[in-house]
Formats: structure tokens, sequence, C-alpha cells
């Protein structure tokens, strides 16, 4: 079976840093995403890991453990439109993606 | 720049029509997917393909169902819409192995 958490709800402040978790249970695992969903749009990639540490890119790194079955995203530097959803997604064997119901990241000024 | 395109961007339609919802890729990718999300909730997996006449039904059961003819459109159909349908359906592709997938930009649709 599949099972993604993550935190509902996350507020920070501009040019602070977050770190938003994701635990995640899946048969036949094959890497993990992560999205950020803005409100009436469609996801849009961030990052992609498969094998354990760290991915960085510009603002925004990604953390996996295969062992821990633990994932994180560093935001740094946010910016008030970092305001979104931000989505853990598992691949299965079949590579289709299992998603999380979303953390939801506001920036206060 | 993703090329991934889903007509109607927006529906709203009465109890019983039949729907066909659009989606094409420009990106020649193999596997295409289908998912569900109601607002606020997470996406659900409802149909995918990974290539020309196959498909597959996801996580989520729908009454919907898709034909993938041609590697480039995979529409979704529903023969008689219902309220519960009311929902925003999202169309993706990705190439062979699990690289990222990208998405359309949605179809809201909305059955009175």
């Amino acid at each position: 079976g599949q099972n993604i958490d993550q935190p509902t709800e996350m507020t920070a402040t501009e040019g602070a840093i977050v770190q938003i978790n994701c635990t995640y249970q899946t048969s036949g695992f094959n890497g993990l995403f992560w999205y950020q969903q803005h409100a009436g749009e469609a996801p849009t990639f961030l990052s992609y890991n498969v094998l354990d540490g760290l991915e960085e890119k510009g603002r925004f790194s990604s953390f996996l453990s295969r062992s821990k079955g633990y994932s994180y995203l560093l935001l740094k530097e946010l910016q008030m439109k970092d305001s979104a959803s931000y989505l853990c997604a598992a691949a299965n064997s079949g590579y289709a993606l299992n998603f999380g119901k979303g953390t939801s990241l506001l920036v206060t000024p | 720049e993703a090329d991934i395109y889903q007509t109607p961007r927006y529906l709203v339609i009465g109890t019983g029509k039949k729907i066909t919802l659009e989606c094409s890729q420009t990106m020649g990718h193999d596997k295409m997917y289908w998912y569900q999300q109601d607002p606020g909730m997470e996406l659900h997996l409802i149909h995918y393909s990974y290539g020309v006449n196959s498909t597959e039904k996801g996580d989520l059961s729908s009454e919907s169902t898709v034909s993938r003819i041609r590697t480039e459109h995979f529409p979704l159909t529903l023969e008689s819409a219902r309220p519960s349908h009311t929902s925003q359906y999202l169309c993706a592709s990705s190439e062979p192995g699990a690289d990222e997938q990208f998405f359309g930009p949605g179809t809201r649709l909305t059955v009175l």
C-alpha cells in the first residue's frame, strides 16, 4: 500500500528558511518527487531524489533517506511568491506517482 | 517549457450528459496520466497509459474511461455525468522511467 504524510499547513516569514517534511511508505519505491502547486493551477516539478542525500537547486533543496522513508524540501530566502501548496509524491514500482495531501505554505511579510 | 494541453479549461454541464476531456502533448512521451483533485485535497491517479493501446486504472476508482489511439492524445470520457464527478481533472505525461511528470493546466468540471 501507499501512505504519504506531510504537515497540512506551515507559516514562515519572508527571507527565512523553511523545511517541509514528508514520510512515506510505499511498495517498490522508485524515487521521491516534490511539486509546487499554486491555488487553481497545475503542479510544477521542483525536485526528484532516488538516492540518499541532498539535491540542491537554487533556493530549493531536497533530501532523501530511503532507509527511514523520509524526505524534506528546504526553501531558503523565502519570497512572497513561494506561498503555495507543496506536494510530496512517491513513485512506485510502476513509476506511477502517489501524492500526499500537500503542505500549504504561507509566507508573511 | 512543457507542451501539454487540456481542453476545455472549464466546463459546466447538466446531469446525464456525455463529455470528453481532451489532453494532448507534443513531447512524444509514451506515458500519460489522468489525476482527479478536489479543492484542497490530494491528487488521485484515476487512469494511466504506457503507450498506444495501453490503458490501466489507477488507485482511485472512477466511472470514466480513457483511450490511447495516438501517442500524443489521451482523452477521458464520462458517459453520463453526475454531480459527484465535479472536480478538477489533471492530465500529465512523462518519459519512460521515473522522470518528472509534466502537468497540463487542468479541466475544472462542474456537474449540476
